[in-house]
């Protein structure tokens, strides 16, 4: 089955810095790459996807890249807020069905992201 | 209804009794997922409904467990003869299931507390 490697497991940086976490994944099948942050007691929140017929997007502070080659795919988060501290989680998924998103999503062990004021 | 909804929100039982969880999707969303995250660790996956078929169950899901969608709307997720190793936070998830797009969306969970 598909498994994600997540780095770093904690990450802290300086209001106004670059974040980014990276993300390996084992199944080459694997087609959509969700990203989701949780806050502490809170549900994961979608905050960014890629698919694999693309190989960057960007939404505002976040963008996301997606190397199929070598099966990784990063966060970047720039202009950090105290507000972007949380748990960052990547996921991965093989869509059944061919070209599609549907079915389970295989998460990454999380990334603690602390931005200082 | 603007998310998806679980309840109840913390479940405390003693071990070896039988609690059941729901979770209500988004409406219109045809595909629902159960999901679950211990402590320092990313949700996995237990099992997946289109409508109310269940397509996929994880090896996690003992014989202990079972989930239903019996009209293609609400899930229950029941777990019989509670462990400790039972407490987690159970996530419940859908997403449209039409289209190339199929965004997960999250409730905020159920935790668990075996004692």
């Amino acid at each position: 089955g598909e498994n994600v490697e997540q780095h770093p497991s904690t990450l802290s940086v300086q209001e106004g810095d670059s974040a980014v976490i990276k993300c390996t994944y084992s199944d080459s099948a694997s087609n959509y790459f969700p990203w989701y942050k949780q806050e502490l007691g809170k549900r994961p929140q979608l905050i960014i996807d890629i698919r694999s017929n693309v190989g960057e997007k960007k939404d505002q502070r976040i963008a996301v890249t997606l190397n199929k080659t070598a099966k990784h795919f990063s966060l970047h988060i720039t202009e950090t807020q105290p507000e972007d501290s949380a748990v960052y989680f990547c996921a991965a998924l093989k869509g059944v069905g061919g070209g599609t998103s549907y079915g389970k999503l295989t998460f990454g062990q999380g990334t603690i992201l602390t931005v200082h004021p | 209804d603007t998310g998806v909804s679980q309840n109840p929100r913390h479940k405390i039982t003693k071990r070896g009794q039988n609690v059941t969880f729901r979770c209500d999707p988004i409406s219109e969303h045809n595909r629902l997922y159960w999901y679950r995250q211990t402590l320092g660790q990313g949700p996995e996956f237990l099992t997946y409904f289109q409508n109310e078929a269940q397509l996929e169950k994880s090896r996690l899901l003992s014989d202990r467990f079972s989930a239903e969608r019996p009209k293609g709307s609400f899930s229950t997720l029941e777990i019989q003869r509670t462990e400790q190793g039972d407490s987690a936070m159970y996530l419940c998830a859908s997403s449209l299931g039409r289209g190339p797009r199929d965004e997960q969306y999250f409730g905020p969970g159920t935790r668990l507390t075996v004692t």
